[in-house]
């Protein structure tokens, strides 16, 4: 049973436009979020995150929403950029330390931009 | 600073045979932990250890063992590989267990025969 949900395997976005990724998430013990990129043939790497005392964090053309009463995450990107192709991965954390610096991940979105 | 380091990129095995995935990091990050990812189903984690000499499992740790005999490496040993080993692995690190982001490794893929 995955604790942490991608549910679109692909996302293919013109150059310009908004590429919007959504994560689901059923364990309601979660109060920290990130997001990962990885292109082939490479580790995933950092990319933002939130906590769950915030709604919203941006960081450049990345945007992380979330919505702790649907148990959901999105991120933004605008305007995508052909070198923004690659798997996205959403992953979550609890705080409660006791359980070790884990992250649960979900299944990952592969976004292609097109020029 | 080569970060996180894993050896080897890639290695294919028979079924019932033993190898070590190894794994080194430079940045006396206290924290690593080992992950496989498969398709569909996103990074899970294996093992994980907050320390020399401390190691403990993650969500799939069967098939898989660890140790942690110094700060810098991290290996991960297959003592009998079975095709459902058949995954790629990352190595990841952090600061420490209050630190939430992971810098991971580049990647070992395994194929098991």
């Amino acid at each position: 049973d995955q604790q942490v949900k991608q549910n679109s395997p692909s996302l293919s976005v013109q150059e310009g436009r908004i590429s919007i990724l959504n994560c689901d998430y059923t364990n309601s013990m979660f109060d920290y979020f990130l997001w990962y990129k990885k292109y082939p043939a490479e580790g995933p790497t950092f990319l933002i995150s939130i906590s769950s005392i915030k709604d919203k964090n941006e960081d450049g053309r990345f945007t992380v929403f979330l919505n702790k009463s649907a148990k959901h995450l999105s991120l933004h990107i605008v305007p995508s950029q052909p070198g923004d192709s690659a798997v996205y991965f959403c992953a979550a954390t609890t705080s409660i330390k006791a359980a070790g610096n884990k992250l649960t991940f979900g299944g990952g979105t592969r976004v292609l931009v097109k020029p | 600073n080569a970060g996180v380091t894993q050896t080897p990129k890639f290695q294919v095995l028979k079924t019932g045979q033993s190898m070590t995935l190894q794994c080194a990091q430079d940045m006396n990050h206290e924290y690593m932990s080992w992950y496989r990812q498969d398709p569909g189903m996103g990074l899970r984690l294996i093992h994980y250890s907050v320390g020399a000499g401390i190691t403990d499992q993650g969500e799939v740790p069967n098939g898989y063992n660890v140790s942690r005999s110094t700060t810098e490496d991290f290996p991960l040993r297959l003592l009998s590989a079975a095709p459902s080993q058949t995954s790629v692995y990352f190595c990841a690190s952090s600061l420490d267990m209050r630190a939430n982001v992971l810098t991971f490794g580049a990647g070992s893929r395994l194929t098991v025969l």
